[in-house]
């Protein structure tokens, strides 16, 4: 298994322009979850989905949008990249066996800056 | 609502040294707690957990943690730091739900 894979691992956007980060997990977990992580703030959730066709918002969602047409895919839209969406960006899944108390298992990152 | 607080954003142990991270939370339901480790340029691994049972939990690589219901705490600990140590922890607690909150990481340095 390749596990949690995200594309690409860098990129410097400019103001304004739109992207799409890649999220690809090959476990068959139902959950999958987008992270930004900024320094001392820990991870912030921005958007997450119990299955396919199912997206909820989390703590950040402002300036992203998501899209989960199948198990494995979860990918991460920037409409119009600001300075601030500058982070470094996490997806994660979770299989569906006992509930809220299973592990998360995470990709290795994606690092965005926007200048 | 659920939160975590993790005193301290960086610590610096000596190699052979005790290891304490601390973690409280705050959930109005029963938690799901973790430790998670970040290694340099990676992504988190998940260190150990507790669900239900044991309050003493143990987890890879020498660390283990004691969920405190009374003190609402989760704190993490390994009895001598090695140098392979040298990353950021993470605590997370998980309530009735799907998602985790993340308390805002403890960078670890270990001096030889």
């Amino acid at each position: 298994n390749a596990g949690v894979t995200q594309t690409p691992k860098f990129r410097i956007l400019k103001i304004g322009q739109s992207m799409t980060l890649q999220c690809a997990q090959d476990m068959n977990h139902n959950y999958m979850y987008w992270y930004r992580q900024d320094p001392g703030m820990g991870l912030k959730l921005i958007y997450y989905s119990v299955g396919a066709g199912i997206t909820d918002k989390g703590e950040v969602p402002n300036g992203y949008n998501v899209s989960r047409s199948t198990t494995e895919d979860f990918p991460l839209r920037l409409e119009l990249a600001a300075p601030s969406q500058t982070s470094v960006y996490f997806c994660a899944s979770r299989p569906r066996k006992t509930g809220a108390g299973d592990e998360q298992f995470f990709g290795p990152g994606t690092r965005l800056t926007v200048l | 609502a659920q939160s975590v607080t993790q005193l301290g954003s960086h610590v610096s142990v000596s190699e052979g040294a005790l290891v304490l991270l601390r973690c409280n939370y705050s959930s109005s339901v029963p938690p799901y707690l973790f430790w998670y480790v970040q290694y340099p340029n990676q992504g988190l691994q998940l260190l150990l957990k507790y669900t239900t049972g044991a309050t003493l939990v143990k987890g890879i690589n020498g660390f283990e943690a004691e969920f405190k219901k009374s003190e609402t705490s989760f704190h993490l600990t390994k009895p001598s730091a090695h140098m392979s140590d040298a990353a950021e922890y993470f605590c997370a607690v998980g309530a009735a739900g799907n998602k985790l909150t993340f308390g805002g990481g403890t960078r670890v340095l270990v001096k030889p």
